[in-house]
């Protein structure tokens, strides 16, 4: 079955420390997005990426940093420069002019 | 940038309407609309490419208007399986691609 799979569900970091959350997806999908989730402040973006070995900035990416080196992957790595990191993280992918197909999301939380 | 929707929370009875607008201070290539539930992926509902376009299915539909910078949802006779957060999802014209959402609308549909 097509989707696109999120990993690792739960993840707890401590201060100082980076960590990395995975995103595959068997799409076939160009667009992949990294979305940020808070209540009350719904998506906000925080990297995306139209092709392998380009992306971009989003709204909040200080303390982010991501790769695209295959077309089916797009892991997100959280640095110790992002101070608030507790937070619902949301990895999507979109082919053009269609939906976006959400993965299951990982929830990190800094101990 | 996020597109602003309104409004922020409703609650309705069974069988009850509502209306959720979501508002861009760009002209837009295309509006997303989408439900989560509490701790899982948003889903998609549909998505709309032309000014002046309407779509629906079953009793949920949506509006974007002729100018691209608004739309909005349309939910008629409520069902408690409606209850969950609704989120518009906008592409800006000449952002290649970026896909940003608003803050969310809460709906909660009561017996």
């Amino acid at each position: 079955d097509g989707g696109i799979t999120q990993s690792p569900k739960y993840l707890f970091r401590k201060e100082g420390q980076n960590v990395t959350l995975s995103c595959e997806q068997n799409l076939n999908h160009d667009a992949m997005y990294w979305y940020r989730q808070d209540p009350g402040q719904g998506l906000r973006l925080i990297y995306y990426s139209q092709i392998v070995n380009d992306f971009q900035k989003g709204d909040i990416a200080e303390g982010y940093s991501v790769s695209r080196e295959k077309k089916e992957s797009f892991p997100l790595t959280v640095t110790s420069a992002q101070k608030n990191p507790t937070a619902f993280y949301l990895c999507a992918s979109i082919a053009l002019n269609t939906e976006a197909f959400f993965g299951q999301g990982t929830r990190l939380t800094v101990v | 940038q996020q597109p602003v929707q309104s409004p922020q929370a409703v609650i309705l009875r069974e069988g009850e309407d509502a209306v959720i607008n979501c508002s861009s201070s760009k002209a837009l290539y295309s509006v997303h609309w989408y439900r989560q539930k509490h701790g899982e992926a948003p889903v998609f509902l549909m998505i709309l490419l032309k000014g002046g376009e309407q779509k629906g299915h079953d009793k949920i539909s949506a509006s974007f208007n002729e100018k691209k910078q608004q739309s909005s949802l349309y939910l008629t006779a409520s069902q408690l399986s409606y209850s969950g957060t609704y989120f518009c999802g906008t592409e800006p014209f000449r952002q290649g691609g970026k896909l940003i959402f608003g803050q969310g609308t809460e709906l909660s549909v009561k017996p």
